[in-house]
């Protein structure tokens, strides 16, 4: 019952190189979202996937890139690594519409850029 | 816009002590109130909800009551225990704001032994 799975854990970067974070989902949900968290500052949503095919630009987009890559996968680029994009990344998932269905939380990767 | 306001931490508390982490929020429409907790490592869970106006959600023993007329949502406990300790998050969904979740910034929360 693995729910969602984001992979890598830890990644150290330098400024300017890029990676992806993968995201996989197993409940059979519609709607992803990724989020990065930084201290003080609660979770800020970054992209979101309402369905298969669409994504939409949360509250701060910029330097990211998402691809919805079929139900299960969201995938989250940095093309440019920057320091300030150092930060714990969230990746959720809801099967539900309207404003009661609860976010399932991956486990985080925490991303170090130098 | 609507936001969500908590109560800044660390929080720290001896066991079985009664424990209010307090959330007030600001909204356009009639939202839906959360609660999640985050344990060390792992990401978020929910922990409980209120999706109208004088609702009570509970769970594990925690219980926080939607009260409109004051725009909160405190979170109590009678009685915290040292697994309790994890970091707490008040969150709103908002239907005029297409339901996105406006979180709060989030309360560390400490019992000791």
């Amino acid at each position: 019952n693995a729910g969602v799975t984001q992979t890598p854990k830890f990644q150290v970067l330098k400024t300017g190189q890029s990676m992806t974070l993968q995201c996989a989902q197993d409940m059979n949900h519609n709607s992803m979202y990724w989020y990065r968290q930084d201290p003080g500052m609660g979770l800020r949503l970054i992209y979101y996937s309402a369905s298969e095919g669409t994504t939409d630009k949360g509250e701060v987009p910029n330097g990211y890139n998402v691809s919805r890559l079929n139900k299960r996968e969201f995938s989250l680029r940095l093309e440019s690594a920057a320091p300030s994009q150092t930060s714990v990344y969230f990746c959720a998932t809801t099967g539900g519409s309207g404003s009661h269905s609860p976010l399932h939380f991956g486990n985080g990767t925490r991303l170090t850029v130098t | 816009g609507d936001s969500v306001t908590q109560m800044e931490g660390p929080v720290t508390l001896s066991e079985e002590a009664f424990l209010t982490i307090n959330c007030t929020y600001t909204a356009t429409g009639y939202p839906s109130l959360f609660w999640y907790v985050q344990y060390p490592g792992e990401g978020l869970q929910l922990l409980l909800k209120a999706t109208k106006a004088d609702d009570k959600g509970s769970n594990k023993g925690f219980e926080a009551t939607y009260r409109k007329e004051t725009t909160s949502f405190h979170l109590e406990k009678g009685s915290v225990q040292v697994s309790d300790s994890a970091v707490y998050f008040c969150a709103l969904s908002d239907p005029d704001s297409n339901y996105q979740l406006i979180w709060g910034a989030g309360t560390k929360l400490i019992i000791k032994p």
